[in-house]
């Protein structure tokens, strides 16, 4: 049980440059969701998805798009990167049972952006 | 919009020490108030929170949440050094199980 798992764990990309990043959860969650987190910052929602083929747009979808063609995969897209995009980026998937919640994150993807 | 918001947004203390970390929020059609601890990785879960006047404790840390006037508090009792780290809170809200955090509380443990 391998939980969330994230590729890659470090990227450098040139600015207008396009990337996937790439989510993976084994536990069989519904919901989904990427963030981002900048220096002294919490986490800022981008986009999340309520199960295969729905998404909803968070706080800061700008710039970013996602698919969730499959339930286990969620992946966040950048067409044209630019340096604001450089960032710690976390997926989670939400444990949701009888009105309780967990979130588990994967490790993170930090991507640089020149 | 939905807001989270947290305070201090720092804090140093010596170990032994007592600390209160706040969470306050406006958000639409609440569901739970979720806290966690983020060292130098991924957020770690600490509590989960729907109802109001229960207190959930694990160990040295608790945490209760007030749904009439929207808030959280998380107490760490006895500090030590690894409590050191960088305290989420987050509401889940919405049909759609939205989680929204916020900015977070930086902890530092001083020996």
């Amino acid at each position: 049980n391998a939980g969330v798992t994230q590729t890659p764990k470090f990227r450098v990309l040139k600015t207008g440059q396009s990337m996937t990043l790439l989510c993976a959860q084994d536990m069989n969650h519904e919901y989904m969701y990427w963030y981002r987190q900048d220096p002294g910052m919490g986490l800022r929602l981008i986009h999340y998805s309520v199960g295969e083929g729905t998404t909803a747009k968070g706080e800061v979808p700008d710039g970013y798009n996602v698919s969730r063609l499959k339930k286990q995969n969620f992946l966040l897209g950048l067409e044209s990167a630019a340096p604001s995009q450089t960032s710690v980026y976390f997926c989670a998937s939400l444990k949701s049972a009888s009105g309780s919640y967990e979130q588990y994150f994967g490790p993170g993807t930090r991507l640089t952006v020149t | 919009e939905d807001k989270v918001v947290q305070s201090p947004l720092s804090l140093v203390v010596h170990e032994g020490d007592t600390v209160t970390l706040n969470c306050s929020y406006e958000v639409t059609n609440f569901r739970s108030l979720l806290w966690y601890k983020q060292e130098k990785k991924a957020p770690t879960f600490l509590f989960m929170l729907t109802s109001s006047g229960i207190e959930k404790k694990s160990g040295r840390l608790s945490s209760i949440l007030d749904k009439k006037e929207l808030f959280s508090i998380l107490n760490i009792t006895a500090t030590q050094t690894g409590d050191s780290a960088i305290y989420l809170c987050a509401v889940l809200s919405g049909g759609y199980q939205k989680v929204t955090f916020g900015t977070g509380t930086k902890l530092q443990v001083i020996p």
